[in-house]
């Protein structure tokens, strides 16, 4: 069964760089699927982050390009989120998913990590 | 970047009835819309993709339709475990990927 765990500091300086990383258990990160960050401020609607396959290639939403960077280490079968200058409007649940390629069409994120709440306060 | 917005904000339901979900996105996505549910303190789970085809382990009473730039998914008598927030996604035009803004069902 397929499952992702986020794990990385809850909490994180204004002007500081947040960094998650996504474990992914019971199956390779090296398959035909990319993997996602997406996030969720408190109390507000979902707002995807960016995907990587596990060749290094990416996705980026262009509202944050320019802060993230995503990677991936398949001897760990892991991928991890960089967004860096954060300020408060960063504050938000970050969770990892399975980007689901069908027929070489991403498309859906199934499933889900449990989500790791991150604060950006001095 | 296509917009998706979701309707009524929030929905207030008693259980056993049924409740109907909208989702409009800005401009034709096709069938390629996916519906999600989330419950407080938990991660989104996949209910539907493709407009109307339900995920594994989904129940029936959960379906969806809908193509272009509307659509639905309804709850057939609705259960105390259906009671959360759910949320549509677009994977037609990307990136970005994006999100309606959700919809809470609440008991009435």
């Amino acid at each position: 069964q397929l499952q992702l765990q986020e794990s990385g500091p809850g909490l994180v300086k204004p002007s500081e760089t947040l960094s998650l990383t996504c474990t992914v258990s019971g199956a390779s990160i090296s398959s035909n699927h990319y993997w996602g960050w997406i996030r969720q401020p408190p109390g507000k609607g979902l707002e995807w982050i960016g995907s990587i396959y596990y060749s290094g290639r990416t996705n980026y939403n262009p509202s944050l390009k320019s802060r993230v960077t995503l990677s991936v280490d398949t001897s760990k079968n892991q991928f991890s989120l960089r967004l860096t200058p954060v300020t408060a409007a960063d504050t938000a649940i970050y969770f990892c998913a399975r980007h689901v390629d069908y027929a070489d069409y991403v498309r859906w994120f199934d499933p889900w990590g449990q989500g790791s709440l991150v604060t950006v306060s001095s | 970047e296509i917009v998706m917005t979701q309707s009524p904000a929030t929905l207030s339901v008693s259980p056993g009835e049924s409740a109907t979900l909208s989702c409009r996105a800005s401009q034709s996505i096709g069938s390629n819309l996916a519906w999600y549910q989330q419950k407080p303190g938990q991660a989104p789970r996949l209910l539907i993709y493709g407009a109307s085809t339900r995920a594994t382990g989904i129940p029936a009473r959960f379906s969806g339709s809908g193509s272009g730039t509307e659509f639905t998914l309804t709850i057939s008598s609705l259960q105390s475990e259906d009671f959360a927030v759910y949320h549509c996604q677009q994977y037609n035009d990307w990136p970005p990927w994006t999100f309606g803004q959700g919809t809470k069902v609440e008991i009435k």
